[in-house]
């Protein structure tokens, strides 16, 4: 079965300072793994995806994400945070079943607050 | 390029009424979700449909709740009747195909009083 774990709850970074939103990934098949951010009163909006070509996924707004096969991690960075990054987080696990049907997992979600 | 359309976006009514929820996909899209998100329990998907056909309705609640999907560019959800732990957020979404991104609206807040 697939899971996926969001190891904090909450982040808090100053302005300006790196990012890195925890993801841990369980699955039986090769993944695909997505990362969505949600800004109040808004739905989520996709910021990377992997789906089994570089491990180093780039995305919107200056973010990135590794998958670590062996570490079964897909972990979330931004160099320099801006203000405008405050928002809710969501790590994402589909299954090699998903082309033909499977279904998105979400992570319980990582609220990250900038600091001026 | 119009995103998904919900409507409401917001909604209070009093236990035991019917409540209706409305999405409108992005034009071209032939997969259309309905998710649940609260608190405690997180996103939740409830019912997908491609091709105007429900595919997978296992996460839908209990027989309180209903969706149909009448064309490609118009789905309703519908709880009847409604109960207080019903409050949520409902987000719809769709894609392109089954493994494309899923793009999601604004949401519909639902209050059960």
């Amino acid at each position: 079965a697939q899971s996926v774990t969001q190891l904090d709850s909450h982040v808090s970074v100053s302005e300006g300072t790196p990012v890195l939103l925890r993801c841990n990934y369980s699955s039986s098949y090769s993944p695909s793994l997505f990362w969505y951010v949600q800004h109040p009163n808004k739905g989520l909006q996709l910021l990377l995806k992997y789906t089994s070509a570089a491990t180093l996924v780039k995305g919107i707004n200056g973010f990135e994400a590794e998958f670590k096969k062996s570490e079964t991690s897909f972990h979330l960075t931004k160099p320099s945070a801006h203000m405008s990054d405050a928002a809710e987080y969501f790590c994402v696990v589909s299954d090699l079943l998903y082309n033909q049907g499977g279904k998105l997992i979400f992570g319980q979600g990582t609220e990250l607050s900038v600091k001026p | 390029d119009a995103g998904v359309i919900q409507s409401p976006r917001h909604e209070v009514t009093e236990m035991g009424q019917e409540v209706t929820l409305r999405c409108k996909p992005i034009s071209g899209h032939d997969y259309l979700f309905w998710y649940r998100q609260t608190m405690m329990r997180g996103l939740e998907l409830l019912i997908y449909f491609n091709n105007n056909v429900p595919i997978d309705d296992s996460g839908m609640p209990e027989d309180r709740f209903s969706a149909k999907m009448p064309n490609a560019s118009f789905s309703t959800l519908k709880i009847q009747p409604s109960e207080p732990r019903d409050s949520a957020v409902y987000f719809c979404a769709s894609s392109i195909t089954r493994n494309q991104p899923q793009h999601f609206g604004d949401g519909t807040r639902l209050s059960i009083l």
